[in-house]
């Protein structure tokens, strides 16, 4: 799977757009983007995932660069609850699922 | 959504005992599960795929022997540590892909965290 990029951390004000990027420099053709997150001491929740085309759902947006080396998640009115640790995570449609560091996204009051 | 539990949320035991984490999905068929390891301050780690009807597939550097998995149906994975020792200590989480949807599109169970004293 491609290695993926994250800043450690992150924060933004609750109501406002958080955008999260990640770099994928070395993604290969046949390999998604996924995002998850985590809040603390819970299992991960899938967010949103995408191949080329820009993707949204209720959660949250995905853009992917039209090189595709690198995407940015935006959670359209962070909330308090949105305060996690996300994963932004390459890999192909049947591979594993292989987590790195995540960026840790405080939303302050 | 699709929900996946696990059962115990939290388990204390004696060094040199076994435990058993059953993973469930509880509104959908799973022929494949996946288990993780979490330590503190640490990313998920893949322990192992889940497998109904066959062995489990271990990832490198995971002992088959001490971390036993049995995949009983279509709706329950099992992960037994034996001879749990506190270096064992850590948070447990399964996951299953949904049905009809990206195999990557997982559903994870709220996670067991496990304390060998």
């Amino acid at each position: 799977d491609a290695k993926t990029t994250q800043p450690p951390s992150m924060d933004c004000a609750e109501g406002r757009a958080a955008n999260l990027p990640c770099n994928h420099s070395t993604i290969s053709g046949n390999e998604y983007v996924y995002w998850y997150r985590q809040i603390h001491s819970q299992g991960p929740q899938y967010i949103i995932h995408g191949l080329k085309n820009n993707e949204t759902n209720e959660m949250a947006s995905l853009i992917i660069t039209e090189d595709r080396k690198s995407s940015t998640l935006i959670l359209p009115h962070a909330t308090l609850r949105d305060t996690a640790v996300y994963y932004c995570i390459v890999t192909g449609a049947n591979s594993k699922l292989t987590f790195g560091k995540g960026i840790t996204l405080s939303v302050r009051p | 959504g699709a929900v996946v539990s696990q059962h115990p949320s939290r388990v204390i035991c004696k060094s040199g005992t076994s435990v058993k984490i059953e993973c469930r999905s509880l509104d959908f068929q799973a022929t494949t599960m996946f288990w993780y390891r979490q330590f503190p301050k640490q990313s998920l780690m893949l322990m192992a795929t889940s497998n109904e009807g066959s062995k489990a597939t271990y990832e490198q550097g995971v002992e088959k022997d001490k971390f036993l998995i049995n995949h009983a149906s279509l709706t329950l994975s099992t992960l037994t540590v034996t001879s749990a020792h506190p270096e064992d200590s850590s948070f447990y989480i399964c996951s299953a892909p949904s049905s009809g949807g990206a195999y990557n599109e997982q559903f994870f169970g709220p996670g067991t965290r496990l304390t060998v004293l």
